[in-house]
């Protein structure tokens, strides 16, 4: 198993352009979510998904946009860029089968800089 | 609203010490609470899941304990190594539905040879 795959690993943007960060697994896990960790700040929830077809809101999601086509991925969109966007992205993914958020494995993360 | 507590922020010690890390965090209606290990650039890996229905995990040198009605869990490392040396994550996740992973700040081991 590859586990959880995130592109790219780097990525730099200018202010007000958009774009999309990847996030993958091939574990058949029903959870997945988005986190964006900033210095000082530890890790945020931006969006998570119980299901294909299921998603909702986490502690900060203005600004991004997120949907759940497939049980494998989970894609997270940068509608229109900003410095304040600047972090790090983990993506991760639980099985929940245990009621919902068991062991949380998490991907590599996108270092991302808008200027 | 659910907020969680890592003391000491950063910590250094010898080879073959051991260690207690702490994590305190304020509502004690949780669902479970995790320990993540974070090396630099890199994500996020899962040491030790402690449901609230129990006290403490174990695995190899690591052991987890929790006290809900107190609000904290301990990493305990035995014989820490440098390959230790990491930045330590605690998160609880609530009851009642919340569905979100509140994580702490962490707490910067160095191990020292």
């Amino acid at each position: 198993n590859a586990g959880v795959t995130q592109t790219p690993k780097f990525q730099v943007l200018k202010t007000g352009q958009s774009m999309t960060l990847q996030c993958a697994q091939d574990m058949n896990h029903e959870y997945m979510s988005w986190y964006r960790q900033d210095p000082g700040m530890g890790l945020r929830l931006i969006h998570y998904s119980v299901g294909a077809g299921i998603t909702d809101q986490g502690e900060v999601p203005n600004g991004y946009n997120v949907s759940r086509s497939t049980t494998e991925d989970f894609p997270l969109r940068l509608l229109s860029a900003a410095p304040s966007q600047t972090s790090v992205y983990f993506c991760a993914s639980s099985d929940g089968t245990s009621g919902g958020w068991d062991t949380q494995y998490f991907g590599p993360g996108t270092r991302l800089t808008v200027l | 609203k659910q907020e969680v507590t890592q003391i000491p922020a950063a910590l250094s010690v010898p080879e073959g010490e051991n260690l207690v890390l702490n994590c305190s965090f304020t509502d004690s209606a949780i669902y479970n609470l995790q320990w993540f290990r974070q090396d630099p650039g890199k994500g996020l890996t899962s040491l030790l899941l402690i449901q609230s229905s129990q006290r403490e995990q174990t695995s190899g040198r690591l052991n987890a304990s929790l006290d809900k009605s107190s609000g904290r869990s301990t990493l305990y490392i035995a014989a820490s190594q440098p390959g230790d040396s990491a930045t330590y994550l605690c998160a609880v996740i609530a009851q009642g539905g919340s569905e979100k992973l509140v994580f702490g700040k962490g707490t910067k081991l160095t191990v020292n040879p």
